[in-house]
């Protein structure tokens, strides 16, 4: 199994709207990351967040951590038809040097 | 963008070929990935560098090989493709820092191996 599953697999919403996506890890982790993807291309990093740290803000996006429950969110709030894209969270566990990806959330935004 | 470039964005090659994916940044960064990546699916490492002259086994099997002679370039190669390596592959990048690990990628070269 992953070390990061997230859930939903794929969301739907009308522009304007909030979009929440969850990341649930298994191991210590140094860090979260969350990456977006577009149709076919590379992953882009949006935002880090530290095992020390709780929340996370860059622009719309707001990033949630609780380590106690070894889960993340990601928040883009006043969603855009051009936020669709596929979000990946990535964590870098404790003793690692090295990323491991979740599954992904596909988001669909409608104009 | 990133300055992290892959070539081809797209193959499509008959079985049994030699094919190498290119890979190639300008950040000097001293670590380098690639990762598989199926359509909808979630990324497999299956390759990693520190630096010059180091390569490492991902997480995932992987029947290509790739080599890291200078810091810019890290190219990928499979000796003899199957239809099994059709996929998606991402290349990536990130200083070595300790603790941070934020990578930048390439745009990717789909392969399709027939």
């Amino acid at each position: 199994s992953q070390q990061g599953e997230e859930d939903p697999q794929a969301l739907s919403i009308q522009e304007g709207e909030n979009a929440t996506m969850n990341c649930s890890y298994k191991t210590s982790i140094n860090n979260l990351q969350w990456y977006r993807q577009n149709s076919g291309r590379g992953l882009v990093h949006l935002i880090l967040i530290r095992s020390n740290e709780r929340e996370k803000h860059s622009g719309r996006l707001r990033v949630t951590l609780d380590t106690s429950k070894k889960s993340s969110s990601l928040l883009i709030t006043a969603s855009r038809a051009a936020d669709t894209a596929s979000y990946f969270c990535a964590t870098l566990e404790a003793a690692g040097n090295k990323l491991t990806f979740g599954g992904g959330t596909r988001v669909l935004v409608k104009p | 963008e990133a300055d992290i470039y892959q070539t081809p964005r797209y193959l499509v090659i008959g079985t049994g070929k030699k094919i190498t994916l290119e890979c190639s940044q300008t950040m000097g960064h001293d670590k380098m990935y690639w990762y598989q990546q199926d359509p909808g699916m979630e990324l497999h490492l299956i390759h990693y560098s520190y630096g010059v002259n180091s390569t490492e086994k991902g997480d995932l099997s992987s029947e290509s090989t790739v080599s890291r002679i200078r810091t810019e370039h890290f190219p990928l190669t499979l000796e003899s493709a199957r239809p099994s390596h059709t996929s998606q592959y991402l290349c990536a990048s990130s200083e070595y820092i300790a603790n941070y690990n934020e990578q930048f990628f390439g745009p990717g070269t789909r392969l399709t191996v027939l």
